[in-house]
């Protein structure tokens, strides 16, 4: 099993590009969530899901879109990148069913926004 | 919302000495505290964690304590080694639909030799 896995590794966009990142785990979790970690911040939680179909906003949803098409994906997209949101991006999924389940963490996307 | 606040956020200890993180919560609905380690360049991995209806858990060096009258929990390391190096989380949980974590701000600990 590869756990959570997370493309790209690292990106670097200008000002107003938009990107798509891409979330994949195997074990069948229900519930899957997007991170962002910045210096001195902790991991602070954009979107996450509670089943293929379903999303809903985390702590800081602004600037973020996401789709879980399917059970095993989850997409972070930004329509139009600004400075702001330059941090490293990660993705983790539960099995789900109340806050006792762990979380596993993918490897991380770094972006760098220009 | 929930809050977390975690101290110290850098950590210097030798080899073989203990490292305690502490970490506090401001939801008294809170039920689900774990910590995770995080690798330079890799995710945060789950480490220990406890719940509301236990006080003290132990895995092996790795111990956690919870008060929940306090609000406050804490991470105890013994033995430090050298590969215990590496930044720590703690987090808390209310449960629920989700399971959202609220993160503190981490604790970089560095074990000297």
């Amino acid at each position: 099993n590869a756990g959570v896995t997370q493309t790209p590794k690292f990106r670097v966009l200008k000002t107003g590009q938009s990107m798509t990142l891409l979330c994949a785990q195997d074990m069948n979790h229900e519930y899957m969530y997007w991170y962002r970690q910045d210096p001195g911040m902790g991991l602070r939680l954009i979107h996450y899901s509670v089943g293929e179909g379903t999303t809903a906003k985390g702590e800081v949803p602004d600037g973020y879109n996401v789709s879980r098409l399917k059970k095993q994906n989850f997409l972070l997209g930004l329509e139009s990148a600004a400075p702001s949101q330059t941090s490293v991006y990660f993705c983790a999924s539960s099995a789900g069913s109340g806050g006792g389940e762990t979380q596993y963490f993918g490897p991380g996307t770094r972006l760098l926004v220009l | 919302g929930e809050n977390v606040e975690q101290h110290p956020s850098t950590l210097s200890v030798q080899e073989g000495d203990s490292a305690v993180i502490k970490c506090t919560y401001s939801d008294s609905a809170s039920n689900y505290f774990p910590w995770y380690k995080q690798e330079l360049g890799k995710g945060p991995q789950l480490i220990i964690d406890i719940r509301s209806n236990v006080g003290e858990k132990k895995d092996q060096r790795i111990a956690v304590t919870l008060n929940k009258t306090a609000k406050h929990f804490s991470l105890h390391i013994t033995e430090t080694q050298p590969e215990d190096s590496a930044v720590y989380f703690c987090a808390a949980s209310r449960g629920g639909t989700a399971s959202k974590l609220t993160f503190g701000t981490g604790t970089r600990l560095q074990v000297t030799l």
